[in-house]
């Protein structure tokens, strides 16, 4: 069964230092979409992409973060100048149509010091 | 506004003791519900969709539009089926995204 892949699965980063975070979604999957959980926390949904630009994104998602899909296959969450409060497990997920499930992906665990 | 509860944080049952994991919603129009279940250490997996009607892992939901829920629902609990569960309803404005409730805990024990 096809999956979406994240890596690394745990990134350790200094406060002030940019981290990227990477997803190789489903090949035939158009639809793309950060979420993030804060440990003991629900589900946030950060930014969802489609036809290489933003279709939407939360109040999260300030301009500190950006996503990028660089060569058609990769779909990257950057978030620059980390914070303390970024530490959380960030999910990608990919969709073949706008109406249907996503598939998610094991997430990164983003520990920031 | 938009909203989606899942108001029990843990649900613990023995095996074999139905399980209704409750869910409600606040949507304008017809909404789209999903679950998702994550086991421990692992990735959200899609668990059923309303739409689809469909039985998995011998999980049943039922949407009831006029009480607004979307419970999730299974006779005979086993205790492989201790996992988070997430209600996750589809926005039906904007790009139509997921919104994922707060989740329940299953603990089903032997």
């Amino acid at each position: 069964e096809p999956e979406v892949t994240q890596t690394p699965s745990h990134q350790v980063t200094q406060m002030g230092q940019e981290v990227i975070l990477r997803c190789v979604p489903i090949s035939n999957h158009l639809y793309f979409y950060w979420y993030r959980q804060i440990l003991g926390q629900k589900v946030e949904f950060l930014v969802s992409f489609y036809n290489n630009e933003i279709s939407e994104k939360s109040e999260i998602f300030d301009d500190q973060f950006s996503v990028e899909r660089p060569d058609g296959s990769n779909f990257t969450l950057k978030i620059r100048s980390t914070k303390l409060e970024d530490s959380a497990m960030y999910f990608c997920a990919s969709s073949e149509e706008v109406l249907y499930g996503y598939t998610f992906g094991s997430g990164t665990r983003l520990t920031v010091v | 506004a938009q909203r989606v509860t899942q108001p029990e944080k843990l649900l613990s049952v023995f095996k074999g003791a139905p399980v209704e994991l409750k869910c409600n919603y606040s949507y304008s129009g017809s909404p789209e519900l999903f679950w998702y279940v994550q086991y421990s250490r692992q990735r959200l997996q899609l668990l059923l969709r309303h739409i689809s009607r469909e039985s998995i892992k011998g999980f049943t939901a039922d949407l009831n539009k006029g009480e607004t829920s979307f419970h999730l629902k299974k006779p005979f609990a086993q205790e492989e089926d201790s996992a988070m569960y997430y209600c996750a309803p589809r926005t039906n404005t904007g790009f139509q995204k997921l919104v994922f409730g707060t989740g329940t805990r299953l603990l089903v024990s032997p």
